[in-house]
Protein backbone atom coordinates (compact mmCIF):
# COMPACT_ATOMS: atom_id res chain seq x y z
CA UNK A 1 0.00 0.00 0.00
CA UNK A 2 0.79 3.43 -0.37
CA UNK A 3 -0.25 6.79 1.73
CA UNK A 4 -0.29 9.68 -0.20
CA UNK A 5 0.17 13.44 1.11
CA UNK A 6 -1.24 16.05 -1.69
CA UNK A 7 -1.71 19.81 -0.70
CA UNK A 8 -3.36 22.09 -1.12
CA UNK A 9 -6.39 20.53 -1.10
CA UNK A 10 -8.28 23.55 -2.25
CA UNK A 11 -7.75 27.09 -3.76
CA UNK A 12 -9.43 29.71 -5.76
CA UNK A 13 -6.85 30.84 -8.54
CA UNK A 14 -7.44 34.09 -10.40
CA UNK A 15 -7.07 33.29 -14.78
CA UNK A 16 -3.77 33.86 -15.87
CA UNK A 17 -1.99 32.57 -12.76
CA UNK A 18 -0.26 29.52 -11.98
CA UNK A 19 -1.08 26.79 -9.14
CA UNK A 20 1.69 24.26 -8.15
CA UNK A 21 0.03 20.80 -6.67
CA UNK A 22 2.48 18.77 -4.48
CA UNK A 23 2.46 15.16 -3.79
CA UNK A 24 4.62 13.38 -1.05
CA UNK A 25 4.43 8.99 -1.15
CA UNK A 26 5.52 7.64 2.47
CA UNK A 27 7.61 5.02 0.33
CA UNK A 28 9.60 4.96 -3.58
CA UNK A 29 7.86 4.42 -6.23
CA UNK A 30 9.16 4.47 -9.81
CA UNK A 31 5.70 5.81 -11.36
CA UNK A 32 3.92 8.66 -10.20
CA UNK A 33 0.62 9.87 -12.18
CA UNK A 34 -1.53 12.78 -12.48
CA UNK A 35 -5.36 13.00 -12.97
CA UNK A 36 -7.81 15.31 -13.66
CA UNK A 37 -11.64 15.02 -12.60
CA UNK A 38 -13.51 17.41 -14.06
CA UNK A 39 -17.42 18.68 -12.25
CA UNK A 40 -19.23 15.43 -12.29
CA UNK A 41 -16.90 12.72 -14.82
CA UNK A 42 -14.55 10.31 -14.44
CA UNK A 43 -10.82 10.87 -14.16
CA UNK A 44 -8.76 11.66 -16.91
CA UNK A 45 -5.07 10.83 -16.90
CA UNK A 46 -2.80 13.92 -17.64
CA UNK A 47 1.08 12.56 -17.84
CA UNK A 48 3.04 10.15 -16.02
CA UNK A 49 5.76 11.22 -13.85
CA UNK A 50 9.42 9.04 -14.09
CA UNK A 51 11.94 10.22 -11.42
CA UNK A 52 15.42 11.23 -13.82
CA UNK A 53 13.21 11.65 -17.01
CA UNK A 54 10.76 14.23 -18.68
CA UNK A 55 7.01 13.20 -17.65
CA UNK A 56 4.91 11.38 -20.22
CA UNK A 57 1.81 13.74 -21.40
CA UNK A 58 -1.31 11.77 -22.76
CA UNK A 59 -2.89 13.02 -25.91
CA UNK A 60 -5.10 16.42 -25.28
CA UNK A 61 -2.00 17.61 -21.95
CA UNK A 62 1.03 19.69 -22.95
CA UNK A 63 3.98 20.05 -21.07
CA UNK A 64 3.79 24.03 -21.48
CA UNK A 65 0.15 23.79 -19.95
CA UNK A 66 0.67 21.10 -17.40
CA UNK A 67 4.49 20.82 -15.97
CA UNK A 68 5.74 18.49 -14.00
CA UNK A 69 8.68 17.83 -11.58
CA UNK A 70 9.82 14.23 -10.25
CA UNK A 71 12.69 15.60 -8.13
CA UNK A 72 13.20 11.87 -6.22
CA UNK A 73 11.32 8.73 -5.55
CA UNK A 74 8.50 10.24 -3.43
CA UNK A 75 7.51 13.37 -4.57
CA UNK A 76 6.07 15.19 -7.65
CA UNK A 77 4.65 18.50 -8.46
CA UNK A 78 1.97 19.41 -11.35
CA UNK A 79 1.36 23.17 -12.66
CA UNK A 80 -1.56 24.23 -13.77
CA UNK A 81 -0.17 27.66 -15.83
CA UNK A 82 -1.98 30.20 -17.20
CA UNK A 83 -5.09 28.87 -15.70
CA UNK A 84 -8.44 29.57 -17.26
CA UNK A 85 -11.69 28.90 -15.74
CA UNK A 86 -12.16 25.41 -17.94
CA UNK A 87 -9.38 24.41 -15.59
CA UNK A 88 -11.24 23.98 -12.80
CA UNK A 89 -11.21 20.95 -11.97
CA UNK A 90 -10.08 17.99 -9.12
CA UNK A 91 -6.72 17.28 -9.58
CA UNK A 92 -5.25 13.75 -8.09
CA UNK A 93 -2.04 11.78 -7.97
CA UNK A 94 -1.67 8.36 -7.72
CA UNK A 95 0.95 5.53 -7.51
CA UNK A 96 0.69 2.08 -8.33
CA UNK A 97 3.82 0.54 -6.39
CA UNK A 98 2.70 -3.00 -6.97
CA UNK A 99 1.64 -2.48 -10.60
CA UNK A 100 -1.01 -3.85 -12.37
CA UNK A 101 -3.34 -0.97 -11.71
CA UNK A 102 -4.54 -1.28 -8.32
CA UNK A 103 -3.77 2.70 -7.49
CA UNK A 104 -3.74 4.49 -4.37
CA UNK A 105 -4.67 8.34 -4.35
CA UNK A 106 -4.07 11.73 -2.88
CA UNK A 107 -7.19 13.54 -1.70
CA UNK A 108 -7.18 15.24 -4.32
CA UNK A 109 -6.34 19.36 -4.97
CA UNK A 110 -9.95 21.12 -5.97
CA UNK A 111 -9.82 24.16 -8.19
CA UNK A 112 -11.69 27.02 -9.01
CA UNK A 113 -10.52 29.26 -11.52
CA UNK A 114 -12.36 32.95 -11.61
CA UNK B 1 -7.64 -0.53 -26.20
CA UNK B 2 -9.32 -1.13 -22.76
CA UNK B 3 -12.76 0.30 -21.75
CA UNK B 4 -15.29 0.20 -19.07
CA UNK B 5 -18.95 1.13 -19.70
CA UNK B 6 -20.87 1.96 -16.10
CA UNK B 7 -24.87 2.23 -16.49
CA UNK B 8 -26.46 4.56 -14.29
CA UNK B 9 -24.78 7.65 -13.83
CA UNK B 10 -27.08 7.65 -10.73
CA UNK B 11 -28.63 5.05 -8.51
CA UNK B 12 -30.94 5.45 -5.53
CA UNK B 13 -31.77 2.43 -3.19
CA UNK B 14 -32.65 2.32 0.17
CA UNK B 15 -31.17 1.47 4.01
CA UNK B 16 -30.79 -2.01 4.11
CA UNK B 17 -31.67 -3.07 0.09
CA UNK B 18 -29.54 -4.62 -2.21
CA UNK B 19 -27.14 -2.47 -4.31
CA UNK B 20 -26.40 -3.35 -7.89
CA UNK B 21 -23.76 -1.63 -9.68
CA UNK B 22 -23.34 -2.08 -12.92
CA UNK B 23 -19.75 -2.34 -15.15
CA UNK B 24 -18.88 -3.90 -18.64
CA UNK B 25 -15.64 -3.97 -19.95
CA UNK B 26 -14.07 -4.16 -23.05
CA UNK B 27 -10.42 -5.94 -23.40
CA UNK B 28 -8.49 -7.86 -26.09
CA UNK B 29 -6.57 -9.40 -23.41
CA UNK B 30 -7.60 -10.83 -19.91
CA UNK B 31 -8.39 -8.40 -18.02
CA UNK B 32 -7.23 -6.74 -13.96
CA UNK B 33 -10.41 -5.09 -12.52
CA UNK B 34 -11.19 -2.39 -10.07
CA UNK B 35 -14.02 -1.11 -8.58
CA UNK B 36 -13.06 2.44 -6.49
CA UNK B 37 -14.90 4.53 -3.83
CA UNK B 38 -14.52 8.26 -4.05
CA UNK B 39 -16.33 9.34 -0.48
CA UNK B 40 -17.24 13.62 -0.66
CA UNK B 41 -14.02 15.51 -0.69
CA UNK B 42 -11.65 12.38 -1.24
CA UNK B 43 -9.74 10.69 -2.84
CA UNK B 44 -10.26 7.35 -4.34
CA UNK B 45 -10.29 4.46 -2.33
CA UNK B 46 -9.91 0.72 -3.61
CA UNK B 47 -12.71 -1.37 -2.39
CA UNK B 48 -11.58 -4.60 -4.61
CA UNK B 49 -9.74 -6.08 -7.65
CA UNK B 50 -9.58 -8.91 -9.90
CA UNK B 51 -6.67 -10.47 -10.73
CA UNK B 52 -8.10 -13.42 -12.78
CA UNK B 53 -8.10 -15.46 -9.85
CA UNK B 54 -11.33 -16.37 -8.00
CA UNK B 55 -14.44 -14.95 -10.06
CA UNK B 56 -16.29 -13.89 -7.20
CA UNK B 57 -14.35 -11.33 -5.19
CA UNK B 58 -15.15 -9.52 -1.79
CA UNK B 59 -13.98 -6.22 -1.06
CA UNK B 60 -14.20 -4.11 1.62
CA UNK B 61 -17.68 -3.10 3.59
CA UNK B 62 -19.30 -5.58 2.44
CA UNK B 63 -18.83 -5.34 -1.39
CA UNK B 64 -18.13 -8.16 -4.00
CA UNK B 65 -17.97 -8.34 -7.38
CA UNK B 66 -18.39 -11.27 -10.00
CA UNK B 67 -15.86 -11.50 -13.27
CA UNK B 68 -18.54 -12.85 -15.98
CA UNK B 69 -16.01 -13.00 -19.36
CA UNK B 70 -19.15 -14.37 -20.99
CA UNK B 71 -20.97 -11.44 -20.10
CA UNK B 72 -17.76 -8.93 -19.86
CA UNK B 73 -19.15 -8.04 -17.00
CA UNK B 74 -17.80 -7.04 -13.18
CA UNK B 75 -20.83 -5.56 -11.56
CA UNK B 76 -20.80 -4.68 -7.83
CA UNK B 77 -23.03 -5.44 -5.03
CA UNK B 78 -23.87 -5.47 -1.52
CA UNK B 79 -26.65 -6.81 0.07
CA UNK B 80 -27.57 -4.87 2.83
CA UNK B 81 -26.72 -0.50 1.77
CA UNK B 82 -25.72 1.20 4.86
CA UNK B 83 -25.97 5.27 4.57
CA UNK B 84 -22.23 5.42 4.89
CA UNK B 85 -22.65 3.66 1.12
CA UNK B 86 -23.50 6.75 -0.71
CA UNK B 87 -20.46 8.52 -2.03
CA UNK B 88 -19.02 7.48 -5.84
CA UNK B 89 -18.09 4.46 -7.53
CA UNK B 90 -16.18 4.14 -10.29
CA UNK B 91 -14.92 0.78 -12.36
CA UNK B 92 -11.90 0.41 -13.69
CA UNK B 93 -9.72 -1.91 -16.30
CA UNK B 94 -5.92 -1.79 -15.20
CA UNK B 95 -2.77 -2.85 -16.91
CA UNK B 96 -2.19 -5.92 -18.37
CA UNK B 97 0.23 -7.40 -20.11
CA UNK B 98 2.07 -4.56 -21.32
CA UNK B 99 1.53 -0.48 -21.00
CA UNK B 100 -1.99 0.01 -21.13
CA UNK B 101 -3.02 2.53 -18.33
CA UNK B 102 -5.40 2.36 -15.68
CA UNK B 103 -8.58 3.34 -17.54
CA UNK B 104 -11.81 4.15 -15.67
CA UNK B 105 -15.65 4.05 -16.27
CA UNK B 106 -17.87 7.38 -15.97
CA UNK B 107 -18.62 6.48 -12.48
CA UNK B 108 -21.85 6.11 -10.36
CA UNK B 109 -23.11 8.17 -7.54
CA UNK B 110 -25.01 6.03 -4.99
CA UNK B 111 -27.24 7.74 -3.14
CA UNK B 112 -28.85 6.46 -0.02
CA UNK B 113 -32.59 6.93 1.07
CA UNK B 114 -33.29 6.78 4.72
Amino acid sequence: SAVISQKPSRDICQRGTSLTIQCQVDSQVTMMFWYRQQPGQSLTLIATANQGSEATYESGFVIDKFPISRPNLTFSTLTVSNMSPEDSSIYLCSVEPGGLGEAFFGQGTRLTVV
Amino acid sequence: AQSVTQLGSHVSVSEGALVLLRCNYSSSVPPYLFWYVQYPNQGLQLLLKYTSAATLVKGINGFEAEFKKSETSFHLTKPSAHMSDAAEYFCAVGRNFGNEKLTFGTGTRLTIIP
